[in-house]
């Protein structure tokens, strides 16, 4: 399967937790993207990597949220000290151009 | 119609008629308009994309159409099939802007 990968699929964390996810996008997309999305809402804008520069990051993004893409291929997204208000499904995309974004699966975070 | 919360707008249609779902965008700056289908428990799917310099374009039993003027996207889905049965999410983004907007999405129930 050569789409965007995603790792874990799920994850159950206890409040105050530290937990990563990880995204293997399309072997030859240079621009990686992560998205959140709520139920019954449309995925929403977190941060955007071209190569292993970070070019942008939404005010959704609080300090307790870091993203990494160190070798510009695999990314990796962190959410410290979790509250229950980061339960969503994180999405990760990639791009050849910045136009086309395909998605990966996701990691349906929950947060109890 | 709107969407509020967490209520997603149902579009019904019988299998084997045409589909049409439409969206308004907000941006007028964006020149650049994706459809994406959703399945449950999986990242959204690219169906197809259009340029603001156009305003219609096909694909494989789907067609957009772009109307500048009142800022209106709609996607056609001929002869709809129980495959097709999905969230439906209509996507901006502007020129020199990495970020996708979603818009709300449309729940398409394909009747037997």
């Amino acid at each position: 399967d050569t789409g965007v990968s995603q790792n874990p699929r799920h994850k159950i964390t206890k409040r105050g937790q530290n937990v990563t996810f990880r995204c293997d996008p399309i072997s030859e997309h240079n621009r990686l993207y992560w998205y959140r999305q709520t139920l019954g809402q449309g995925p929403e804008f977190l941060t955007y990597f071209q190569n292993e520069a970070q070019l942008e990051k939404s005010r959704l993004l609080s300090d307790r949220f870091s993203a990494e893409r160190p070798k510009g291929s695999f990314s990796t997204l962190e959410i410290q000290r979790t509250e229950q208000g980061d339960s969503a499904m994180y999405l990760c995309a990639s791009s050849l151009t910045g136009n086309e974004q395909y998605f990966g699966p996701g990691t349906r975070l929950t947060v109890t | 119609g709107e969407s509020v919360g967490l209520h997603l707008p149902t579009l019904s249609v019988q299998e084997g008629d045409n589909s049409i779902i439409n969206c308004a965008y907000s941006n007028s700056a964006s020149d650049y308009f994706i459809w994406y289908k959703q399945e449950s428990g999986k990242g959204p799917q690219f169906i197809i994309d259009i340029r603001s310099n156009m305003d219609k374009r096909q694909g494989q039993r789907v067609t957009v159409l772009l109307n500048k003027t009142v800022k209106h996207l709609s996607l056609q889905i001929a002869a709809t099939q129980p495959g097709d049965s999905a969230v439906y999410f209509c996507a901006e983004k502007s020129m020199g802007d990495d970020k996708i907007i979603f818009g709300k999405g449309t729940r398409l129930h394909i009747l037997p």
